[in-house]
C-alpha cells in the first residue's frame, strides 16, 4: 500500500496561488484523496478532500485528475500563515474506516 | 464548540516508568484515533476506535503500548516501561463516524530521559 508521492518543499509569494502537486497512481477505487496541514507545533488541520470530482471549500480547491492518479491542492491566496507543511493522503472509504497513512508532506512556505 | 484536548501538554518521565496519556474528543465524535510524530517525522498511526466494536490495535509498535476507550468517549493511551525511542508527541484525533475528516488535539510531547 504505497503512500502519495509529494515534492519535500514549495515556495509562494504573498498573495498569489500556492498549486500543491501530490501523485498517488496507486490509489484504489473507493480511496479519497484527503489534504491536511500542521503548522509549527500544532496538531493537524483537516483542509479538504474528494473521491473523484473536483472540490471547493473555504480553505482551497482540490482539483483531481480523471485517472485519479494525482491532484493539486490550490490556495488562492497565500498569506504567512499558509506556511506549514501539507499532507496529501488517501483513505479508505465505503464500509471501510478512515484511517490515515501520512507521509512526509510538503514544506510550504509562503514569502511577503 | 470544544475541540479535541489532550493532557498532559508535556511529560517528562525517566526511562522505565509508565506514562498515561489522555485524550478527549469532540462530543458526539464516534471515532478516535492516535498517532505518535518523532522529530522531523510523519504521523505513525497507532490504533483506532469507531464505536463498540473492537479496536484497530495494528499499529502499536510493542506490546508495551495500550489504550482504552471508556464510555467511548475519553481515551486514554498507556506506555509501560517507556524508553527513549518512545519520545515523540503523541496526536489524538476524532471524527464523527468511522469515514469522516479527522479533528486533531495538541498533542502531548513526550520525553523519555
Amino acid at each position: 500500500d504505497a503512500k502519495t508521492t509529494q515534492p519535500t518543499s514549495m515556495d509562494c509569494a504573498e498573495g498569489r496561488a500556492a498549486n500543491l502537486p501530490c501523485n498517488h497512481s496507486t490509489i484504489s477505487g473507493n480511496e479519497y484523496v484527503y489534504w491536511y496541514r500542521q503548522i509549527h507545533s500544532q496538531g493537524p488541520q483537516y483542509i479538504i478532500h474528494g473521491l473523484k470530482n473536483n472540490e471547493t471549500n473555504e480553505m482551497a480547491s482540490l482539483i483531481i485528475t480523471e485517472d485519479r492518479k494525482s491532484s493539486t491542492l490550490i490556495l488562492p491566496h497565500a498569506t504567512l500563515r499558509d506556511t506549514a507543511v501539507y499532507y496529501c493522503l488517501k483513505g479508505a472509504g465505503g464500509t471501510s474506516y478512515g484511517k490515515l497513512t501520512f507521509g512526509q508532506g510538503t514544506i510550504l512556505t509562503v514569502h511577503p | 464548540g470544544a475541540g479535541v484536548s489532550q493532557s498532559p501538554s508535556n511529560k517528562v518521565t525517566e526511562k522505565g516508568k509508565d506514562v498515561e496519556l489522555r485524550c478527549d474528543p469532540i462530543s458526539g465524535h464516534t471515532a478516535l484515533y492516535w498517532y505518535r510524530q518523532s522529530l522531523g517525522q510523519g504521523l505513525e498511526f497507532l490504533i483506532y476506535f469507531q464505536g463498540n466494536s473492537a479496536p484497530d490495535k495494528s499499529g502499536l509498535p510493542s506490546d508495551r503500548f495500550s489504550a482504552e476507550r471508556t464510555g467511548g468517549s475519553v481515551s486514554t493511551l498507556t506506555i509501560q516501561r517507556t524508553q527513549q525511542e518512545d519520545s515523540a508527541v503523541y496526536l489524538c484525533a476524532s471524527s464523527l463516524a468511522s469515514f469522516h475528516e479527522q479533528y486533531f488535539g495538541p498533542g502531548t510531547r513526550l520525553t523519555v530521559t
